[in-house]
């Protein structure tokens, strides 16, 4: 079966402008979870959303945002980029959530930021 | 608040040498899953291995066994006779739940190189 899918893989954005990244994850999978990795603070939880709801975030900006949509597949928005944006942005997949599922990762959309 | 240690950073190792990863987390609930993931170059994290807090006995997978104590809150990961394949970046993660469900934390990682 097809695993998880990101798209863009590559995207370099001017300081400023506002990016929108996609995932669609393993079908019939319901939580999809987002991550920022940088070399500086290792992987970091944005958010998770299940059934088209946000139920947890990490500790993020307002500029970052996200959506699923009813096929579950979920979309995340950065407004207003800065510098520090500039890392690799992991989507991950499970089949529910608060049962210990594993996640299944995407092989994850790099973002630079000029 | 759950945390998770990894206190290599990187190590390197030339080819068919044994090589045990190390973990310790730190989480008051207990009920709670250890999970170790493999990023290679190619970005992607690999999942390996999911443990919950009440089966402690050790796994083999392979060249993969992995040591779960809970009496020292750590889950180890060796790679016997290791290959140039193996070398990526390793990840140890905790979750545990809480009203909002499932919260997990990674490592920061150890980097593995293995030479040939």
């Amino acid at each position: 079966k097809a695993g998880v899918t990101q798209t863009p893989r590559y995207l370099i954005k001017t300081r400023g402008q506002q990016v929108t990244l996609s995932c669609s994850p393993i079908s019939g999978h319901r939580s999809v979870s987002w991550y920022q990795q940088t070399p500086g603070q290792g992987l970091q939880f944005l958010f998770e959303y299940f059934s088209e709801t946000q139920r947890n975030k990490g500790n993020f900006p307002g500029r970052f945002s996200g959506r699923q949509f009813s096929n579950s597949r979920s979309e995340m928005n950065v407004s207003t980029l800065e510098l520090g944006d500039s890392a690799l942005y992991l989507c991950a997949s499970s089949l529910n959530r608060g049962n210990g599922d594993g996640y299944t990762f995407g092989s994850g959309t790099r973002l630079t930021v000029v | 608040a759950q945390k998770v240690t990894q206190a290599q950073t990187e190590i390197s190792v030339v080819e068919k040498e044994d090589v045990t990863l190390d973990c310790v987390y730190e989480t008051r609930d207990t009920t709670y899953y250890l999970f170790w993931y493999k990023q290679p170059p190619s970005g992607e994290l690999v999942f390996l291995i999911r443990r919950n807090s009440f089966d402690e006995q050790n796994e083999i997978s392979g060249r993969y066994s992995w040591n779960f104590q809970k009496s020292t809150s750590s889950f180890n990961f060796t790679i016997t006779a290791s290959q140039v394949v193996d070398s990526a970046v390793y990840f140890c993660a905790l979750s545990e739940f809480d009203n909002y469900g499932q919260n997990f934390v990674f490592g920061p990682g150890t980097r593995l190189s293995v030479l040939p």
